[in-house]
């Protein structure tokens, strides 16, 4: 199975500063048909996850352009530009290429 | 607007069966790969299983493999898991998804359904 690996796990951050988590796959997550599918997921305290990010970068509707994503292959990066209240809670990647489709472990963003 | 009611849960002994449904709404289901996702409490994400739209073809996470079925009618807009022979670690939150969203396409949670494994 892919191992998707997030660093850090917890991320304590200031109100307006930015924050920035790291995820590493165990494989290439390009597929066949060229797309790699790589997500990023947003779970607030008490609520179900809903996706930021899709394909490395594609920003879903309603997410604020404050969020981005970017890399390749095996290397991935979420950023939030300016930390804001809405923020807190768990930030998932998770990896739509090989089956069994498998997530990270979380990063858990707080506010300082 | 999609919607995704998951429901079935509850408190069921070790080595007990429970099944799930899920009444989609909002977008044609008979076109769609559809999935179960679940989540321990207090813990991160798995994703459990994925079912073409035909039922042709079935995919399950080795930890559920042989115990946990996956089906659908399409007729009722409808999903379910079937749940067999349940262990402790099966204890989580389920929801239903569209596969789609793993792939990019479009992004839907309901509430989910929690399943207690206890004795």
């Amino acid at each position: 199975d892919v191992v998707m690996t997030q660093s850090p796990l917890s991320l304590p951050v200031t109100l307006g500063q930015p924050a920035s988590i790291s995820c590493r796959s165990s494989q290439s997550l390009v597929y066949s048909d060229g797309n790699t599918y790589l997500n990023w997921f947003q779970q607030r305290p008490g609520q179900s996850p809903r996706r930021l990010i899709y394909k490395v970068s594609n920003r879903d509707s309603g997410v604020p352009d404050r969020f981005s994503g970017s890399g390749s292959g095996t290397d991935f990066t979420l950023k939030i530009s300016r930390v804001e209240a809405e923020d807190v809670g768990v930030y998932y990647c998770m990896q739509g290429t090989h089956w069994p489709w498998t997530f990270g472990q979380g990063t858990k963003v707080e506010i300082k | 607007e999609v919607q995704l009611v998951e429901s079935g849960g509850g408190l069921v002994q070790p080595g007990g069966s429970l099944r799930l449904s899920c009444a989609a709404s909002g977008f044609t289901f008979s076109s769609f790969w559809m999935s179960w996702v679940r989540q321990a409490p207090g813990e991160g994400l798995e994703w459990v299983a994925n079912m073409k739209p035909d039922g042709s073809e079935k995919y399950y996470v080795d930890s559920v493999k042989g115990r946990f079925t996956i089906s659908r009618d399409n007729a009722k807009n409808s999903l379910y898991l079937q749940m067999n022979t349940l262990r402790a670690e099966d204890t989580a939150v389920y929801y239903c998804l569209v596969a789609a969203s793993a792939r990019g396409g479009f992004d839907s949670w309901g509430q989910g359904t929690l399943v207690t494994v206890s004795s």
